[in-house]
């Protein structure tokens, strides 16, 4: 069972360039989410999805973008990378809102310089 | 409003002796609690949940929580660690709406 699968893995991007992370998940959940996680902070929530079509400001919106064109997919956008973006994304997913548990992607490292 | 206080930031314990990782949350609403664990470099695995059912919720690999509404806690343990168990744990809140809060986090050093 693949669960979450997040692409790329690693990636360094300069100051003012652009890149779009991949989450993908293959067990139908309505949910999805894209969370950053810095250190002493904990995981803070960028953006959700509630499904297909839909998208949602988390916690920490501000310089990302992203889209539910497919119901598997969550893509998160960065349009001109700033050093502050310097983190580690991690994707969820979960079948609804409440009572189930949260699957995670294995994270994608970005380093902006 | 919903948050989560993780009072520990680290914990250390010998291997063999009881480990307890402390949570308190706030929440307008009856929330679904969980605990998550991370090992260096991987992405967050389920320990265990509270969704209104037992307030006694047993997780993987030996740990527990107990959830307390009048303390408004859900502190984990667990009665003896082991080396494996050296991880980041992550308390989150969830009441509605999909939004969970995470804590900050316990880093969990076990020495042999």
């Amino acid at each position: 069972n693949a669960g979450v699968t997040q692409t790329p893995k690693f990636r360094v991007l300069k100051t003012g360039q652009s890149m779009t992370l991949l989450c993908a998940q293959d067990m139908n959940h309505e949910y999805m989410y894209w969370y950053r996680q810095d250190p002493g902070m904990g995981l803070r929530l960028i953006h959700y999805s509630v499904g297909e079509g839909t998208t949602a400001k988390g916690e920490v919106p501000d310089g990302y973008n992203v889209s539910r064109l497919k119901k598997q997919n969550f893509l998160l956008g960065l349009e001109s990378a700033a050093p502050s973006q310097t983190s580690v994304y991690f994707c969820a997913s979960s079948y609804d809102a409440m009572n189930t548990e949260a699957f995670f992607g294995q994270g994608t490292r970005l380093t902006v310089v | 409003a919903q948050s989560v206080t993780q009072l520990d930031s680290h914990v250390s314990v010998s291997e063999g002796t009881p480990v307890l990782l402390r949570c308190n949350y706030s929440s307008s609403y009856s929330p679904s609690l969980f605990w998550y664990v991370q090992h260096p470099n991987k992405g967050l695995q389920l320990l265990l949940k509270y969704t209104s059912a037992a307030t006694l919720v047993k997780g993987i690999n030996g740990f527990e929580a107990e959830f307390k509404k009048s303390e408004t806690s859900f502190h984990l343990t667990k009665p003896s660690a082991h080396m494996s168990d050296a991880a980041e744990y992550f308390c989150v809140v969830r009441p509605n709406a999909g939004k969970s809060t995470f804590g900050d986090g316990t880093t969990l050093t076990v020495k042999p």
